[in-house]
């Protein structure tokens, strides 16, 4: 089975800080994806990054960095200088090519984590 | 282009009844996934369609069913509905099956059910 843990429920920062959400999965599958979604006040699901199981290369894209960690099964997301309108919830997902060889691109979500940015 | 789009955004329903929600993949995407998601959890995965074909279910009752039509568009059904049904419905299309394919979410409708 599969599972992804966001254990922190809510965190509040002030802008400029920076902020990192942490994400723990589990899969028995050695071919998996990792994802992060933010989800505004408007609901609509937003595409942030995609990382697949074989690079475990860090990735920087402006303001947002990842930190992918196979040996403690862990995809961290952290926010540098943080701005009000990143204010979300953030989804951290896991998607895996199940033991028959062939996926059905399911998506498994954690809990997310209710980042709010205060002026 | 255009991105996935959802009708109705809102719905209200009694129990027991019926309702049939509907999405609009992104323009060249084939695959069609619904998720529903409870206030204050994550999404959590229903069905997936490619090519009209089921591909994949998740843990749901026999009341919720869906389909696909030839212009890849798709209808989720949900029958004698529960006031556990209440949820934010989401569609998202991609462009094939495999993981490595990001899904790109729709911006749901809002069931509720009274």
């Amino acid at each position: 089975a599969q599972k992804v843990t966001q254990a922190q429920t809510e965190i509040s920062v002030v802008e400029k800080e920076d902020v990192t959400l942490d994400c723990v999965y589990e899969t028995r599958d050695t071919t998996y994806y990792l994802f992060w979604y933010k989800q505004p006040p408007s609901g609509e699901l937003v595409f942030l990054i995609r990382r697949n199981s074989f690079d475990e290369q860090n990735e920087i894209s402006g303001r947002y960095s990842w930190n992918f960690q196979k040996s403690t099964s862990s995809f961290n997301f952290t926010i540098t200088a943080s701005q009000v309108v990143d204010s979300a919830v953030y989804f951290c997902a896991l998607s895996s090519l199940n033991a028959g060889g062939t996926s059905y691109g399911k998506l498994t979500f954690g809990q997310g984590t209710i980042l709010t940015v205060h002026p | 282009d255009a991105g996935v789009t959802q009708s109705p955004t809102h719905l209200i329903k009694t129990r027991g009844q019926q309702v049939t929600l509907r999405c609009s993949p992104i323009s060249g995407h084939k695959s069609v996934s619904w998720y529903q998601q409870v206030l204050g959890q994550g999404p959590q995965f229903i069905f997936q369609y490619y090519e009209k074909e089921e591909r994949g279910r998740g843990n749901f009752p026999d009341r919720f069913s869906a389909r696909q039509f030839p212009n890849y568009s798709s209808e989720l059904n949900v029958n004698a509905l529960l006031l556990g049904d209440s949820a934010l419905y989401l569609c998202a299309s991609s462009r094939g099956l495999e993981e490595r394919y990001e899904q790109y979410f729709g911006p749901g409708t809002r069931l509720t059910v009274t």
